[in-house]
């Protein structure tokens, strides 16, 4: 159980574009989701809260002009790089945790990650 | 000061040996404890929690001291598969986690 489901696993944009990652919780509702980046050798930093049917909760220093986070449904949450650049390519990972299970004992989940490289 | 702090190391070590990562948090309030592994170019998945009464899963032991605000990871008979990076983490206050930037472990033959 509690599976996480991130789309796509890499993407190749150009400078300028945006690029919309896809975070899917496929056998539990998730009213809540994180979203993560994480360069080279560094740990992974929260970048956001993701809430169902409200507004993210961004860390500081996140822009949340260019990073949008939609939490639509209880099973998806969407975060869209707007106008990337390359300083933005990382690995970006959501995450959640089903809430029928204990955290102490099961933690959180992880998506597979969306290894972004703008050119 | 980082939140969680941890060796980066690479622990280069061989097969059968026992290694033990430690790692320490600055947060008093952290609420929750867990070691994660990540692969190269993966996602991390949860290794274990880790409670003030230690707990052991196979060949892996996890401990937790609130007072000195550190927790610990001791791998037994290490096997080829354990090269990875291990992840400290601390869960804090609204369910967020704070990540170690990991602990590098290769095992050799």
């Amino acid at each position: 159980g509690a599976v996480v489901s991130q789309h796509p696993s890499w993407v190749i944009c150009k400078s300028g574009t945006s690029v919309k990652i896809e975070c899917r919780s496929l056998d539990f509702q998730a009213t809540t989701m994180f979203w993560y980046r994480q360069f080279p050798k560094q740990s992974l930093m929260l970048m956001a809260t993701s809430n169902e049917g409200s507004k993210a909760t961004y860390e500081q220093g996140v822009e949340k002009d260019k990073f949008l986070i939609n939490h639509a449904s209880l099973t998806l949450s969407t975060l869209t790089v707007t106008s990337a650049h390359p300083e933005d390519s990382s690995f970006y990972i959501c995450s959640a945790r089903d809430p029928l299970r204990e955290l102490g004992d099961y933690g959180y989940t992880f998506g597979s990650g969306t290894r972004l490289t703008v050119v | 000061r980082k939140e969680v702090e941890q060796d980066p190391g690479p622990f280069n070590v061989p097969e059968g040996a026992t290694v033990a990562f430690n790692c320490t948090y600055s947060n008093s309030a952290s609420q929750s404890f867990f070691w994660y592994r990540q692969d190269c170019r993966k996602e991390p998945k949860l290794l274990m929690s880790v409670y003030s009464s230690g707990n052991e899963d196979g060949r892996f032991t996890a401990q937790l001291n609130r007072a000195s605000q550190y927790i610990s990871l001791l791998i037994r008979d290490s096997k080829l598969s354990d090269s990875a990076t291990y992840l400290c983490v601390a869960g804090e206050y609204g369910n967020k986690l704070v990540f170690g930037a990991g602990t590098i472990l290769r095992v050799k033959s």
